[in-house]
């Protein structure tokens, strides 16, 4: 089942803050998070496992709600680089038969 | 260093002609897929594999075929059999085991003539 990202999109001024949810109804071993630029490969922002880990990369960190199997992606103090469409993979078993399950992407626009 | 190479860049198909897009990695990985993204949508899964000459269908394998007959190739055939085959195709690749990220290749743009 495929997992659902909110909002599906969102323009910020520069220096402004955002969340952006992916939300699965089973249960996740992962999510995984990338950022896609238009006509580019995506790229490899973080996972988190199951466990409710946060992590961090520069200003953008997660956090994973195994209760709510749902994670959040939050981007602080944006900046134009920040500019994309940002996407959630998620995992429901461990172990080698895995494939990622993407949700639909959210748009991210940072102005100056 | 260590990357994806997807080939070529930008693809032209003819009407009922089978292009074949190349994925080539250095990474050492075992696990390798295909994926497929139309304008405004997600990644959507055509093939995978874990191991060299095996490989699972995704959510959307009719009228595609893939091969692995080496752990560094994965090459997607897009047959005349797939009728609408315009989109942007991502190689990926990744370690086994759960919790791993996939690396992408720079992608083909497949076009119809």
């Amino acid at each position: 089942q495929q997992p659902v990202q909110s909002p599906q999109a969102v323009i910020l001024r520069e220096g402004e803050d955002a969340v952006i949810n992916c939300s699965s109804s089973k249960a996740l071993y992962s999510v995984h998070w990338y950022r896609q630029k238009h006509g580019e490969a995506p790229v490899f922002l973080m996972i988190l496992l199951k466990g409710g880990e946060q992590k961090g990369h520069e200003k953008i960190s997660a956090s994973f709600n195994e209760k709510k199997q749902q994670s959040s992606l939050y981007l602080t103090a944006s900046q134009l680089s920040y500019s994309g469409t940002y996407f959630c993979g998620t995992e429901n078993n461990a172990g080698n038969n895995r494939k990622l399950i993407w949700g639909l992407g959210t748009s991210l626009a940072v102005n100056p | 260093d260590g990357g994806i190479t997807q080939s070529p860049k930008y693809l032209f198909r003819k009407e009922g002609q089978n292009v074949t897009l190349s994925c080539e990695q250095n990474l050492n990985h075992d696990a390798m897929y295909w994926y497929r993204q139309d304008p405004g949508q997600g990644l959507r899964l055509i093939y995978y594999s874990q191991i060299v000459n095996d490989f699972q269908k995704g959510d959307i394998a009719e009228g595609y075929s893939v091969s692995r007959e080496k752990k560094e190739s994965f090459p997607l055939t897009v047959t005349s059999a797939q009728k609408n085959p315009t989109a942007f195709y991502l190689c990926a690749s990744s370690m086994l085991g759960g919790g791993q990220p996939q690396h992408f290749g720079d992608g083909t743009r497949l076009s119809i003539l």
